[in-house]
């Protein structure tokens, strides 16, 4: 079966960027979905196929994808992006997630 | 408005059949190019997606779970139901259902899409 991999924690100083990586093989070749979920809340989609952001999700969130990795930016970061934001993918007609990020902001 | 909200047990036996209900709002389950997925979440742990259906009643399951899991939806009642048997303590998690807008992927000739509503999710113990 298909494997994410996401580093368990990323640190950042406020007005940084933060990038989060979820790497799988050839993950270049499918669409990605980022998800941000703030404690005790449910998950919230932030980027999709890859590169896309959904209305009212700022332009601070983007992301990329080529190879055996994705990424997702987070410009000018905010004490408020502070989460456990979780990479997405199709495999075949399954669903698969990657463990998870925590980003703290410092 | 498009609300999706989970209802059943907040806490179930083990070896008992778990039912959960999304009931969902501001969209039809017999809308073309629409479905829902039911994920789960344990106690400080990661995602992991249990099933989907979507309005041509294709269903998908975790190849893991798959013998345990059955879903169906009731579009008069704007429901989405999951049933899950012989619960298990690991079993204990927050349990999601989420809203996707598939769309054909030409190179892998299946349909994907990402969860772009989520319900608020449901605690469900399984103990004695």
């Amino acid at each position: 079966s298909y494997v994410l991999t996401q580093p368990p924690s990323v640190s950042v100083a406020p007005g940084q960027t933060a990038r989060i990586t979820c790497g799988g093989n050839n993950i270049g070749s499918k669409s990605v979905h980022w998800y941000q979920q703030k404690p005790g809340q449910a998950p919230v989609l932030v980027v999709y196929d890859d590169s896309d952001r959904p209305s009212g999700i700022p332009e601070r969130f983007s992301g990329s994808n080529s190879g055996n990795t994705a990424t997702l930016t987070i410009s000018r970061v905010e004490a408020g992006d502070e989460a456990d934001y979780y990479c997405q993918v199709w495999d075949s007609s399954s669903v698969v997630f990657g463990g998870g990020t925590k980003l703290t902001v410092l | 408005q498009v609300t999706l909200k989970e209802s059943g047990p907040v806490l179930v036996k083990p070896t008992e059949t778990l039912t959960l209900t999304c009931t969902v709002s501001g969209f039809s389950l017999s809308n073309a190019r629409m479905g829902v997925s039911w994920i789960r979440q344990p106690p400080g742990k990661a995602l992991e997606w249990l099933a989907h259906i979507f309005s041509n009643d294709e269903k998908s399951y975790s190849t893991s779970l798959k013998s345990r899991l059955t879903i169906s939806k009731d579009t008069s009642k704007s429901q989405v139901v999951l049933t899950m048997t012989n619960m298990d303590p690991v079993d204990t998690a927050t349990y999601y259902c989420a809203r996707i807008r598939p769309y054909y992927d030409i190179l892998t000739g299946y349909y994907i899409g990402a969860f772009d509503i989520w319900g608020q999710g449901t605690m469900v113990t399984v103990s004695s």
